[in-house]
């Protein structure tokens, strides 16, 4: 099992709708999730960060957490062909050590 | 604000070559950290360090070595290159508290032949 799993997709979402990315996490003690977008050809570009069970929401992106179920997702509203892309979950493990595990990352197509 | 500059950019290598990939980060923070990323694979910890001083393997450490040369630069090194090495690396850091985010670089695009 990968300590991280996301649906590497595509996922597909026409413009103006809610795409809803998600990614499972195996080790119960994590404690903090982020949310990278990465455009082809370029680096990850940190647009979510969350640490407490809920929701957090920042303009048209929501991220939600819930650990126990070991569950966190990105919500995006309002979906644009610009944020056509790969999301990558990533999850600070339990220990404090600073290391990140990211998931294979969910590739969104937002259609015109 | 530069953030974190990696260089080369682009880099073509012959099997067995080695060279030293550097890393750079003007935001004072103490944990930096190197990664490869290969298609399908999403981002693999190659080594960490979590303080000038200091360095640990991560998830992906064989063939390569790395030095935390001072609190800003972080450097990786591949002795004698593979092919398997292929990959776009990037380095990234983080500020005191290391679970705060991570900023990446623009990453270094390297081919060996």
């Amino acid at each position: 099992q990968k300590e991280v799993e996301q649906n590497s997709g595509p996922l597909s979402v026409p413009e103006g709708a809610i795409a809803s990315l998600n990614c499972t996490y195996s080790d119960r003690g994590s404690q903090s999730f982020f949310w990278y977008r990465q455009y082809s050809g370029k680096s990850p570009e940190l647009i979510m960060f969350i640490y407490s069970n809920g929701d957090k929401e920042d303009g048209r992106f929501t991220a939600q957490l819930n650990k126990a179920s070991q569950y966190v997702s990105l919500l995006i509203r309002d979906s644009q062909p610009s944020d056509s892309a790969t999301y990558l979950c990533a999850v600070m493990g339990s220990g404090n050590t600073g290391k990140l595990i990211f998931g294979q990352g969910t590739t969104l197509q937002v259609k015109p | 604000n530069a953030g974190v500059t990696q260089t080369p950019k682009f880099q073509v290598l012959k099997t067995g070559q080695s060279m030293t990939l550097q890393c750079a980060q003007d935001m004072n923070h103490n944990s930096m950290y190197w990664y490869r990323q290969d298609p399908g694979m999403g981002l693999r910890l190659i080594y960490y360090s979590a303080s000038e001083g200091t360095t640990d393997k991560g998830e992906v450490p064989n063939g390569y070595n790395v030095s935390r040369l001072n609190k800003r630069e972080f450097s990786l090194r591949l002795e004698s290159a593979a092919p398997s090495q292929t990959s776009v690396y990037f380095c990234a850091s983080t500020g005191t508290n290391s679970n705060q985010p991570q900023h990446f670089g623009d990453g270094t695009r390297l081919s060996i032949l």
